[in-house]
Order: C-alpha cells, then sequence, then structure tokens
C-alpha cells in the first residue's frame, strides 16, 4: 500500500495568490482529515468526511479555505487568497476508523510559505 | 483551550538513560493515541489505549492509560538516537458520530550518541 500521498511537499508563494492543496487517502479508507500543525498551536483538524461528504469544518479558519472530495481517491485543500499567516504544514489523513481500534494514517504533509 | 497537556515540552538526554513522558486531562476519553513524528514527515501512529489502567509494551517503550482514562505515560527503556522525535498524544471521546481527536502539543525528544 502506497499509504496517503501528498502533493505538493513544498509550496512558496506570495499573499493574495491561490493555494491548491491535494491528498491521496489510502484505498478503502472511510474518512479523510485535512490538519494544519504549527509550532505554536500544534495540530488542528481543519475539516473531515465520512464518504466523500464532508461531516465537521468547525475548524475552517475562515471563507478563504475550502475543502473538496469529489470521489474516494482524491480531496483538495484550496486556500484563496493566502495571508503570510496560512503558513503552516497541512497534512491530510485518512482512516477506517471502527469504534473501538481509531487509527489515523499522515501523510508526509506540504509546507506552505506564504510570502 | 488545550485539553491534553503533555510534559515535558523538550527533553535532550544521552543514549540508554530511561525516560518518561505525559500526557494529562481533566476530561475523560474512551481511547488514547500515542504517535511519533519525524522532521519532515507525518505522525505514525505507535499505539491505542482504551481501558483504564491499560498497560501495552512495544519493545522498548511502555503505555500506560490512567485507571480514570485522564492521562497516560510513555516510558522509553535504553533510548537510542532513533527514538528521536515527536511523541504526540491524541485523546478520542466517541461521543456519537464524533471523529474529533484532541492533541496534545507534543514532547519533542532528542537522543545525543
Amino acid at each position: 500500500d502506497a499509504g496517503v500521498i501528498q502533493s505538493p511537499r513544498h509550496e512558496v508563494t506570495e499573499m493574495g495568490q491561490e493555494v491548491t492543496l491535494r491528498c491521496k487517502p489510502i484505498s478503502g479508507h472511510d474518512y479523510l482529515f485535512w490538519y494544519r500543525q504549527t509550532m505554536m498551536r500544534g495540530l488542528e483538524l481543519l475539516i473531515y468526511f465520512n464518504n466523500n461528504v464532508p461531516i465537521d469544518d468547525s475548524g475552517m479558519p475562515e471563507d478563504r479555505f475550502s475543502a473538496k472530495m469529489p470521489n474516494a481517491s482524491f480531496s483538495t485543500l484550496k486556500i484563496q487568497p493566502s495571508e503570510p499567516r496560512d503558513s503552516a504544514v497541512y497534512f491530510c489523513a485518512s482512516s477506517p476508523w471502527d469504534s473501538w481500534n481509531e487509527k489515523l494514517f499522515f501523510g508526509s504533509g506540504t509546507q506552505l510559505s506564504v510570502l | 483551550t488545550q485539553l491534553l497537556e503533555q510534559s515535558p515540552q523538550f527533553l535532550s538526554i544521552q543514549e540508554g538513560e530511561n525516560l518518561t513522558v505525559y500526557c494529562n486531562s481533566s476530561s475523560v476519553f474512551s481511547s488514547l493515541q500515542w504517535y511519533r513524528q519525524e522532521p519532515g514527515e507525518g505522525p505514525v501512529l505507535l499505539v491505542t489505549v482504551v481501558t483504564g489502567g491499560e498497560v501495552k509494551k512495544l519493545k522498548r517503550l511502555t503505555f500506560q492509560f490512567g485507571d480514570a482514562r485522564k492521562d497516560s505515560s510513555l516510558h522509553i527503556t535504553a533510548a537510542q538516537p532513533g527514538d528521536t522525535g515527536l511523541y504526540l498524544c491524541a485523546g478520542a471521546k466517541n461521543a456519537g458520530n464524533n471523529r474529533k481527536l484532541i492533541w496534545g502539543l507534543g514532547t519533542s525528544l532528542a537522543v545525543n550518541p
């Protein structure tokens, strides 16, 4: 199994530009999560999907952030327009989830720098 | 509000030493997970503890879940440089369809040869 695949690994952009992060979850996993990690705030859940349907987006910072999951094998996180405070590492994770043995499988992340 | 407090925040030790890191909360969790994250990579699950008082061992790592399911500890025996990384704990509440984990900020461990 290839694991969770994220692209790009690194993204450097200028303030005001649109940024799109991509994720391919592990095949057969029902849940997909988008996290943001910073030194100050640690791992923050932005949004998660179950069977391609957004379940909880209460962690999305503001309307500049949007996420989609058009099918079971692909999801995107878009920031438009980007701001310097969006600089962080963004992780996608997938999970087969059962009630007693939750497991999150993380991708390698996208290091985003907004100048 | 940080619901899971991890301590210490940073730890630098010599190879061969023992260490314990802690994950504490005032909330009760249905299960608690420990992850290790290496630089430039995502967190990798080490263990899940479910039952109060449960002890799990993974080679030189010993994980314990508190009796009241509010806290957990990770003990490493004879630490090695390969143990270096960020250790994260995450708690699940399993309330209804809630699939949100509560994360600590982590303990950054450096094991020096």
